[in-house]
């Protein structure tokens, strides 16, 4: 059975930083692409950034360019979101998520809460 | 980068069935067969229904069905049932600048 299994998130201040970890079980970690996408209370689905297999190509959304970096260790199966320089708007429920651009499995998200 | 648009709503009856449009441009629905769909009900996270415009993964009844037509997808929920009672989002891939897009999302009601 496929589990992703996030961790790490709380509460920051802004400006301040946070790194979520998603533990993979269940699967070939290495041979799929990974995600990471998040959805701000009562709001739409958002995705944040995308690392290729290997760990070669990695893509963001505009707004987390130059702050956040997604990273995987592949020995360790697990994947990586290092959250700089956070601001309110960052606050959300942070999904790891399996695929390219379709996602067919997804974790049960952790909360990171911007706020002073 | 612009989301997809969806009507933020949609309803039916039992038994009946239910269209939730998707329309983005040709940088993204247009221009790849890469239109995915999720369901999701409150405080779950989402659940693949519809990948590639429209095939449907193991598991999901073959009620949801897929399509795309130029810049908009479509997602059909046939037969109605209460559990369809859900947010649905759909997304896109969108090239290497804006790898992937969603919609706002549509709340179904089952009425």
């Amino acid at each position: 059975e496929v589990q992703l299994v996030e961790s790490g998130g709380g509460l920051v201040q802004p400006g301040g930083s946070l790194r979520l970890s998603c533990a993979a079980s269940g699967f070939t970690f290495s041979s799929y692409w990974m995600s990471w996408v998040r959805q701000a209370p009562g709001k739409g689905l958002e995705w944040v950034a995308n690392i290729k297999q290997d760990g070669s190509e990695k893509y963001y959304v505009d707004s987390v360019k130059g702050r956040f970096t997604i990273s995987r260790d592949n020995a360790k199966n697990s994947l990586y979101l290092q959250m700089n320089t956070l601001r309110a708007e960052d606050t959300a429920v942070y999904y790891c998520a399996r695929g390219y651009s379709g996602y067919d499995n997804w974790g049960q998200g952790t909360l990171v809460t911007v706020s002073s | 980068q612009s989301a997809l648009t969806q009507p933020p709503s949609a309803s039916g009856s039992p038994g009946q069935s239910v269209t939730i449009s998707c329309t983005g441009t040709s940088s993204d629905v247009g221009g790849y067969n890469y239109v995915s769909w999720y369901q999701q009900h409150p405080g779950k996270a989402p659940k693949l229904m519809i990948y590639e415009v429209s095939k449907r993964p193991s598991g999901v009844p073959d009620r949801f069905s897929g399509s795309k037509s130029g810049n908009t997808a479509s997602l059909t929920v046939s037969g109605l049932q209460a559990e369809d009672e859900a947010d649905y989002y759909c997304s896109s891939y969108g090239g290497s600048n804006n790898f992937v897009v969603f919609g706002g999302g549509t709340k179904l009601t089952v009425l």
